[in-house]
C-alpha cells in the first residue's frame, strides 16, 4: 500500500522567513496530494491540494508543488505569521479526491515572533 | 451547513466498557471515513463507506471494533470491549468532490 513520509518532523522559522515542508510518497499510482493544517485541539483542514497533471499550484502565501518523477511534493509558506503555528499533514490516494487517504505523520511548524 | 459532526466530544470511560462514536456527514457527501489519530501513529484510517456501504474496513484494528452506516446521514464506531491503548482522538470526515471535512473529534480517554 501507500506510505507517505515528511520531513522534517519540526521546523521553525523567524516570523517573515519562508517555510518549506517536503513529503515523498511511494506508490506511482497516487495522483491527489493534499495539505491539511491542524491546529492544537482542533480538526485537521484542507488548505490545499494538487492533482497529478499539474507541476505547482498557489493560493495566496501558500504554494504546493509536485514532482511525480522523484515521488515527491513540497508545501511553500512565505512570509509566515504566528498564526502559521500548526502541524501540517501531507497526504496521498490513488483514485482521486474521494478515495482514501494515506496521511504522512506530520509536522509541527513554529513561527517565531 | 453545520459541517461534520461528531458526538460525544470527550469520552471517558472504563475498561471493559462499551463505547459508541457517532457521526453525522454534511449532506450530500457520500463518502465517509473513520480516523484515528495518537501521537504515536498519526492519522489512521479505520474504515471508510461509499453511499452507506462499507468500501474498506481493513484499518479496524481488531474484532471489537465495529462501524455501521445505517443511512446516509448517520455513522457509528463501536468499541467493545474497550482498551486503554483505545485511548485517543476519533476523527469522522466526510467528502463529495475534493478534499475532505473532518469533524471536531472525539476524545476518548479509557482507564
Amino acid at each position: 500500500g501507500e506510505n507517505v513520509e515528511q520531513h522534517p518532523s519540526t521546523l521553525s522559522v523567524q516570523e517573515g522567513d519562508s517555510a518549506v515542508i517536503k513529503c515523498t510518497y511511494s506508490d506511482s499510482a497516487s495522483n491527489y496530494f493534499p495539505w491539511y493544517k491542524q491546529e492544537l485541539g482542533k480538526r485537521p483542514q484542507l488548505i490545499i491540494d494538487i492533482r497529478s497533471n499539474v507541476g505547482e499550484k498557489k493560493d495566496q502565501r501558500i504554494a504546493v508543488t509536485l514532482n511525480k518523477t522523484a515521488k515527491h511534493f513540497s508545501l511553500h509558506i512565505t512570509e509566515t505569521q504566528p498564526e502559521d503555528s500548526a502541524v501540517y499533514f501531507c497526504a496521498a490516494s490513488q483514485t482521486g479526491a474521494n478515495s482514501k487517504l494515506t496521511f504522512g505523520k506530520g509536522i509541527t511548524l513554529s513561527v517565531r515572533p | 451547513d453545520a459541517g461534520v459532526i461528531q458526538s460525544p466530544r470527550h469520552e471517558v470511560t472504563e475498561m471493559g466498557q462499551e463505547v459508541t462514536l457517532r457521526c453525522k456527514p454534511i449532506s450530500g457527501h457520500d463518502y465517509l471515513f473513520w480516523y484515528r489519530q495518537t501521537m504515536m501513529r498519526g492519522l489512521e484510517l479505520l474504515i471508510y463507506f461509499n453511499n452507506n456501504v462499507p468500501i474498506d474496513d481493513s484499518g479496524m484494528p481488531e474484532d471489537r471494533f465495529s462501524a455501521k452506516m445505517p443511512n446516509a446521514s448517520f455513522s457509528t464506531l463501536k468499541i467493545q470491549p474497550s482498551e486503554p491503548r483505545d485511548s485517543a482522538v476519533y476523527f469522522c470526515a466526510s467528502s463529495w468532490g475534493s478534499g475532505y471535512t473532518f469533524g471536531s473529534g472525539t476524545r476518548l480517554t479509557v482507564v
